[in-house]
């Protein structure tokens, strides 16, 4: 089956600095990656998401890249701010098929 | 946007006793759902993939006698979890995908967090 591993498991940054989390994912199959933030005792929410015939997508301050090549793919928040802080999940998926999440990355953006 | 509702919020129960959870999408239709279990600062386990009118699929080591899964209709599944023991306390998150897309998006309900006593 799929198995997604994510880096960093922590990460702290100052305000305003940026932050990047990576992922990689071992089915070629998967062609659906979304990234997830969840606040403390709250659902997981879509932030971002792309699919496998795209190498990179933005939405303001964030963006997600893929090398499909690599099979790995990255998260990166612009501009940090502190209510940026949570823990953010990667996930590999087909798209008719279930997802498999990362370990998760608590990102702590400090004032 | 697509909703997904999820009840109880919070239950607390004996040991022994059953718990029914349910799953609602409230604005879109679901012929898939999934159910998660999370450990306090872990990642999102999924337990079982629930497809409407048949029988759901379970991931490896999840008993499926233990949890058991109907999905009825189209905007509902519920989680049972049967003869609960302390060891089951835990945060299970239902999540729908959108049976009106293929681009596979998961919505993701609030979250049960059951206490078994």
């Amino acid at each position: 089956g799929e198995n997604v591993e994510q880096h960093p498991s922590t990460l702290s940054v100052q305000e305003g600095d940026s932050a990047v989390i990576k992922c990689t994912y071992s089915d070629s199959a998967s062609n659906y990656f979304p990234w997830y933030k969840q606040e403390l005792g709250k659902r997981p929410q879509l932030i971002i998401d792309i699919r496998s015939n795209v190498g990179e997508k933005k939405d303001q301050r964030i963006a997600v890249t893929l090398n499909k090549t690599a099979k790995h793919f990255s998260l990166h928040i612009t501009e940090t701010q502190p209510e940026d802080s949570a823990v953010y999940f990667c996930a590999a998926a087909s798209y008719a098929g279930k997802s498999t999440f990362g370990d998760g990355t608590t990102l702590t953006v400090k004032p | 946007g697509a909703v997904v509702s999820q009840h109880p919020s919070r239950v607390i129960c004996k040991s022994g006793t059953s718990v029914k959870i349910e799953c609602r999408s409230l604005d879109f239709q679901a012929t898939t759902m999934f159910w998660y279990r999370q450990f306090p600062k872990q990642s999102l386990m999924l337990m079982a993939t629930s497809n409407e009118g048949s029988k759901a699929t379970y991931e490896q080591g999840v008993e499926k006698d233990k949890f058991l899964i109907n999905h009825a209709s189209l905007t509902l599944s519920t989680l049972t979890v049967t003869s609960a023991h302390p060891e089951d306390s835990s945060f299970y998150i239902c999540s729908a995908r959108d049976s009106g897309t293929t681009h596979g998006e998961q919505y993701f309900g609030p979250g049960t967090r059951l206490t078994v006593t």
